[in-house]
C-alpha cells in the first residue's frame, strides 16, 4: 500500500507569504504527527491529531502556525507571515494510533523542505 | 523534559569496518526507543523498535540495545557498507509526552567509504 506523501516536496516563498503544507496519511491511520527539523538540529514535534482533533499543539512555536485534519485523513499545516526562522524540512508521520506499542509505528513522509528568503 | 544525545555527530570509517554508534537520554521513563535511518530527501525509514521490557533488537547486519537504568542506547553495524551511509537517528517514545509523540537526538551522519 501507499505510504504517507507529502506536497509540495520543495517550497521557496518570501518572508512575510503564508504557506500551506500537505500530508497525506497512510489509509486507515488515527493519528497523525507534525515535526519539523531545521538545519544542524533534531527533529521538533510540532502537533499531534486523533482523528481530527489535536489534542497536543504543544509544539507549535508561534500563533503563524496552524494546522487541520479533515476526514480522519489528509492533514494541512499553515505557517503565516513566514520568517526566515521558519525555513526547516517539515516532515509528517502517521500511525495506526498513538501508544507506545510497536504496532502504532509511525510511518514517516519524506518531508516539505521550506525556504523563506 | 526529557533530553536525547547522539555522540558522534559525525563518523568516517573504511568499508567492511564494524562500528558503533551511541545514544544517551535522560529519562527512563520509556515505552520504546527506536534508531532510523536518514537519506536525504526520502524521509525516515525505521531500521529497529526496542520495547521497554527489552534488551536488544537484531535486524540482519544491524543489533541495538537498550540498557533503561544506564539511560543508554548502541547501534551495532557489522561489515559496514557504502550503502549504508546516511544520517541515524535516535528516537523514543516517553510517558512524559502526553500524545506519544517522538522525541529525537540530533543524529550521527555516517560516512562508509569504499
Amino acid at each position: 500500500g501507499a505510504g504517507v506523501s507529502q506536497s509540495p516536496s520543495n517550497k521557496v516563498t518570501e518572508k512575510g507569504k503564508d504557506v500551506e503544507l500537505r500530508c497525506d496519511p497512510i489509509s486507515g491511520h488515527t493519528a497523525l504527527y507534525w515535526y519539523r527539523q531545521r538545519l544542524g538540529q533534531g527533529l521538533e514535534f510540532l502537533i499531534y491529531f486523533q482523528g481530527n482533533s489535536a489534542p497536543d499543539k504543544s509544539g507549535l512555536p508561534s500563533d503563524r502556525f496552524s494546522a487541520e485534519r479533515t476526514g480522519e485523513s489528509v492533514s494541512t499545516l499553515t505557517i503565516q507571515r513566514t520568517q526566515q526562522e521558519d525555513s526547516a524540512v517539515y516532515l509528517c508521520a502517521s500511525s495506526l494510533a498513538a501508544s507506545g506499542w510497536s504496532t502504532d509505528t509511525q510511518y514517516f513522509g519524506p518531508g516539505t523542505r521550506l525556504t523563506v528568503l | 523534559k526529557q533530553e536525547v544525545t547522539q555522540i558522534p555527530a559525525a563518523l568516517s570509517v573504511p568499508e567492511g569496518e564494524n562500528l558503533v554508534l551511541n545514544c544517551s537520554f535522560t529519562d527512563s521513563a520509556i515505552y520504546n526507543l527506536q534508531w532510523f535511518r536518514q537519506d536525504p530527501g526520502k524521509g525516515l525509514t525505521s531500521l529497529l523498535l526496542i520495547q521497554s521490557s527489552q534488551r536488544e533488537q537484531t535486524s540482519g547486519r544491524l543489533n541495538a540495545s537498550l540498557d533503561k537504568s544506564s539511560g543508554r542506547s548502541t547501534l551495532y553495524i557489522a561489515a559496514s557498507q557504502p550503502g549504508d551511509s546516511a544520517t541515524y537517528l535516535c528516537a523514543l517514545q516517553y510517558s512524559g509526552a502526553g500524545s506519544y509523540q517522538l522525541t529525537f537526538g540530533k543524529g550521527t551522519k555516517l560516512s562508509v567509504i569504499p
